[in-house]
């Protein structure tokens, strides 16, 4: 069983939709739960940082984490086609070493 | 703004060649990772380090080395190079060790090996 599980799409949402990518794992010890967004041919850069399980929303954005069912959300409410690009969670306990999900592309269409 | 700054965004070389990557922080971040990025395998941790000088093993360290002289820098090294390490390279860093804090990337260096 991999460590981090998501879907790598793509996934296509019309402009305005409510988007939902998800992740699961398998290692208990996870504590501190990140989404990144990667425009193509960039670095991925830091969206979503909760630490143990709830919500946690900055603007359109909303992370969710259950450690009980160990699966964590990105919810992004009013899409706009700058939206579009890959979408990573990762995860780590406390050695500070990221496990990353391969990402779920996205593709908002105008 | 954290700014992680690797030198070159593409970079063509030969194989045999040895090669250099580097990157550097702005933000006296403890903790710096190379990563290669690959369609289909996500990202793999080549080599970390926690301080100056430091340098830990990632998953994949094969055919890589590391050198951390400075706190700032943090510079990967193709000993060298072959075809199958063309990749797009990421440089990251964090806070410090032990904090669970998130890290902060470059835009990358792709690089091509031919």
């Amino acid at each position: 069983q991999k460590e981090v599980e998501q879907d790598p799409g793509p996934l296509s949402v019309p402009e305005g939709a409510i988007v939902s990518l998800n992740c699961t794992y398998s290692n208990s010890a996870f504590q501190y739960f990140m989404w990144y967004r990667q425009y193509s041919r960039k670095g991925p850069e830091l969206l979503m940082y909760t630490y143990s399980s709830g919500n946690k929303e900055d603007g359109r954005f909303t992370a969710q984490v259950d450690k009980s069912s160990k699966y964590i959300s990105l919810f992004i409410r009013d899409s706009q086609p700058s939206d579009s690009a890959t979408y990573l969670c990762a995860m780590s306990a406390l050695d500070d070493k990221i496990i990353f999900g391969k990402g779920t592309r996205l593709h908002i269409l105008p | 703004d954290v700014k992680v700054t690797q030198s070159s965004r593409y970079l063509v070389k030969r194989t045999g060649e040895k090669v250099f990557l580097e990157c550097v922080q702005d933000m006296d971040h403890e903790n710096m990772f190379w990563y290669r990025q690959d369609p289909g395998l996500g990202l793999r941790l080549i080599y970390f380090s926690y301080d100056v000088k430091m340098k830990e093993k990632g998953d994949i360290p094969e055919g890589y080395s590391v050198s951390r002289e400075k706190k700032e820098r943090f510079s990967l090294i193709l000993e060298s190079a072959s075809t199958n390490q063309t990749s797009m390279y990421l440089c990251a860093s964090s806070p410090q060790a032990g904090s669970g804090q998130p890290q902060h990337f470059g835009d990358g260096t792709r690089l091509s090996i031919l």
